[in-house]
């Protein structure tokens, strides 16, 4: 059981979108729909922005979207505002009953 | 509203054994639907993914901590326990419990997290 791939960092201005992909393989991201993706301020308890690859709890914006490509999933945060700026966590089902984690992606909102 | 809450020795020496504590308040544990799980944020590092319960005692645990871990519930409490047995400084990390969606696999409530320092 591997870390999900993630970039260390992606940066962008106010306004712009960005995306964060999360690479694995098919035992997990490839294998199953069940890709999540968290928000996490230092300091705070993480938060679910997207799980089943693109579904928003309530009460997450429309600016934050997912999608999932092969083993790839990714995740979009459009109009982009201070507050986004955080680390972002991928997660997957890996089978078995087990979660595996991405290295995490610190976004900069420049 | 349901709340986690994480508590336990924030200090150990290399050898012994972590034991944290999860209690959760704003609603049952013994309620069907629900994973109750540990997870942990090495430092500068990502989110690893220790293990989770159900209120009827069945765990499952990350293949590469299942030799030393073991997560229990106690219902009468409310709350539910991660050990961790012989610990090295490698195991210095926050410590966050949190509330998994079954059969979802994603965790959609979590504990402010707690830090455990491993340190002869």
């Amino acid at each position: 059981q591997s870390a999900l791939t993630q970039p260390r960092s992606v940066s962008g201005s106010p306004g712009q979108s960005v995306t964060i992909s999360c690479t694995g393989t098919s035992s997990d991201v490839g294998g199953y729909n069940f890709v999540s993706w968290y928000q996490h301020h230092p300091g705070k308890a993480p938060k679910v922005m997207i799980y089943d690859v693109s579904q928003r709890p309530s009460g997450v914006p429309y600016r934050f979207s997912g999608s999932k490509s092969g083993n790839t999933a990714s995740l979009t945060i459009s109009g982009l505002q201070a507050e986004d700026e955080a680390d972002y966590y991928c997660s997957s089902y890996a089978g078995d009953y087990t979660l595996t984690f991405g290295g995490g992606t610190k976004l900069t909102v420049l | 509203q349901i709340q986690l809450q994480e508590s336990g020795p924030g200090l150990l020496k290399p050898s012994q054994t972590l034991s944290l504590t999860c209690s959760l308040s704003g609603g049952a544990i013994a309620r069907s639907g629900y994973y109750w799980g540990w997870v942990r944020q090495l430092p500068g590092k990502g989110l690893e993914w220790i293990g989770y319960i159900y209120f009827t005692g069945t765990t499952y645990y990350n293949p590469s901590l299942r030799s030393r871990v073991a997560i229990s519930v106690d219902r009468s409490k409310n709350q539910f326990s991660l050990n961790l047995s012989s610990v090295t400084a490698a195991d210095t990390a926050v410590y966050y419990c949190a509330r998994e969606q079954a059969s979802l696999y994603y965790f959609d409530i979590w504990g402010q997290g707690t830090l455990v320092t491993v340190s002869s």
